[in-house]
């Protein structure tokens, strides 16, 4: 089982730019989520979502948008990146969102520079 | 505000020491807690989880302590080695609208 994957692993955008982070969990997993890591600070959460065709806001959500078309795959887009957005990207699932089943399983993250 | 802190911000140690880190939180109602490992440029991964009613937890050479009655837990590394070095990242699940809140971690180095 390759777990949680994450495409790409890199990115320089400028600002004003557009992209998709790619997030895949061959676990069966109901439960997705996008994070942002920044030196400092928590993991934050951005978007998730409770099982395919459903997305939710985090804490962070203003400048990102999600979809949730298939179980396996998580997709992070952001319009109009500005260089506030520069961070390393975390996607992450778990069974459920239940006290003894939120065990979160991370991919290996992608981080993203906007100049 | 529910919170959660950790402390040290950063400790470096000698291979072979043990050392312990200290996560404070004000999370309630509280559900669990668990600890997570992270590696440079990697994701975190789940370590040990704490339920209320569980004191203390061993995964190999790591032990993790609770006490919910003054809201901290301690996660105790024995005989460090240097793939010990990593972030150690506490997460309580709770709140009034049972959510994950994250320390911002604890960075460990052990040097040889």
């Amino acid at each position: 089982n390759a777990g949680v994957t994450q495409t790409p692993k890199f990115r320089v955008l400028k600002t004003g730019q557009s992209m998709t982070l790619l997030c895949a969990q061959d676990m069966n997993h109901e439960y997705m989520y996008w994070y942002r890591q920044d030196p400092g600070m928590g993991l934050r959460l951005i978007h998730y979502s409770v099982g395919e065709g459903t997305t939710a806001k985090g804490e962070v959500p203003d400048g990102y948008n999600v979809s949730r078309l298939k179980k396996q795959n998580f997709l992070l887009g952001l319009e109009s990146a500005a260089p506030s957005q520069t961070s390393v990207y975390f996607c992450a699932s778990s069974y459920s969102g239940l006290r003894l089943y939120n065990e979160q399983f991370f991919g290996p993250g992608t981080r993203l520079t906007v100049l | 505000k529910n919170q959660v802190e950790q402390s040290p911000q950063s400790l470096i140690i000698l291979e072979g020491k043990n050392c312990t880190l200290q996560c404070n939180y004000t999370v309630s109602p509280f559900s669990n807690l668990r600890w997570y490992k992270q590696d440079t440029g990697r994701g975190p991964v789940s370590l040990t989880i704490m339920t209320f009613s569980e004191n203390t937890k061993s995964n190999g050479r790591y032990t993790a302590t609770l006490d919910a009655d003054t809201k901290q837990s301690s996660l105790h590394i024995t005989a460090s080695q240097l793939s010990d070095s990593a972030s150690y990242i506490c997460v309580v699940y709770g709140g009034a609208t049972n959510k994950l809140i994250f320390g911002t971690g604890t960075l460990l180095a052990v040097q040889p």
